[in-house]
């Protein structure tokens, strides 16, 4: 079983839609959660982080469910700039310095 | 702001070649991870240096693949003889000293072996 894993995809939203992604990881000693954004031919870049109290970031939404070992992204109100793949992140320990584990990514398509 | 500097962008190699990579790190991060990523898949960690030191190599081919950090500031990551499977983007991160989640990634290399 992979250490953390995500839905398929693709996703192919229009313009306006609301589409989530979900995540699962397999080390419940895990610690600490982000998204990470990577454009075509990119790097991987931080997106937000996430809390099991929920964040927001303007359209975007993070929840974490530790007891399901479960992390979810929710994107409003999809805009054009949000096509990219979207990589659900886990660092397995507290230690500063711990590498992250990636998913394998969800790709999301928006058009109008 | 600061930025972890990679080269080269690209790099097209016949299979059985030697290939190097080479990552600058920000200044001042002591850790430093190398990273592949194939098409459709997520990254994953290759070798993690702490100084000039190797954390975690446990997913580094090593008989094909070394990774050094001498002064424990660059370094560089070698594929020899690369293999077609190898064709991949090679990312390099660092990340800020006592904290966790403090990451930056350079713009990677993207390998083509033929």
């Amino acid at each position: 079983r992979k250490e953390v894993e995500q839905d398929p995809g693709p996703f192919n939203v229009p313009e306006g839609a609301t589409v989530a992604f979900n995540c699962t990881y397999s080390n419940s000693a895990s610690q600490s959660f982000f998204w990470y954004r990577q454009d075509c031919r990119k790097e991987p870049k931080l997106l937000m982080s996430v809390y099991s109290s929920g964040n927001e970031d303007g359209r975007f939404t993070a929840q974490l469910n530790r007891a399901s070992q479960y992390i979810s992204l929710l994107i409003r109100d999809s805009k054009l700039s949000d096509s990219a793949t979207y990589l659900c992140v886990v660092i397995p320990t507290n230690q500063a310095g711990t590498a992250l584990i990636f998913g394998k990514g969800t790709t999301l398509s928006v058009s109008s | 702001e600061a930025e972890v500097a990679q080269s080269p962008r690209y790099k097209i190699t016949e299979k059985s070649q030697a290939v190097a990579f080479w990552c600058d790190p920000i200044s001042g991060h002591a850790t430093l991870y190398w990273y592949r990523q194939i098409l459709g898949q997520g990254p994953e960690l290759l070798v993690q240096f702490q100084d000039e030191s190797v954390v975690d190599d446990s997913q580094l081919p090593k008989d094909r693949f070394s990774a050094e950090r001498l002064k424990g500031v660059d370094s560089t990551l070698k594929i020899q003889p690369a293999e077609l499977g190898d064709s991949a983007m090679y990312l390099c991160a660092s990340s800020s000293p006592g904290l966790v989640g403090g990451y930056t990634f350079g713009s990677g290399t993207r390998l083509t072996v033929v």
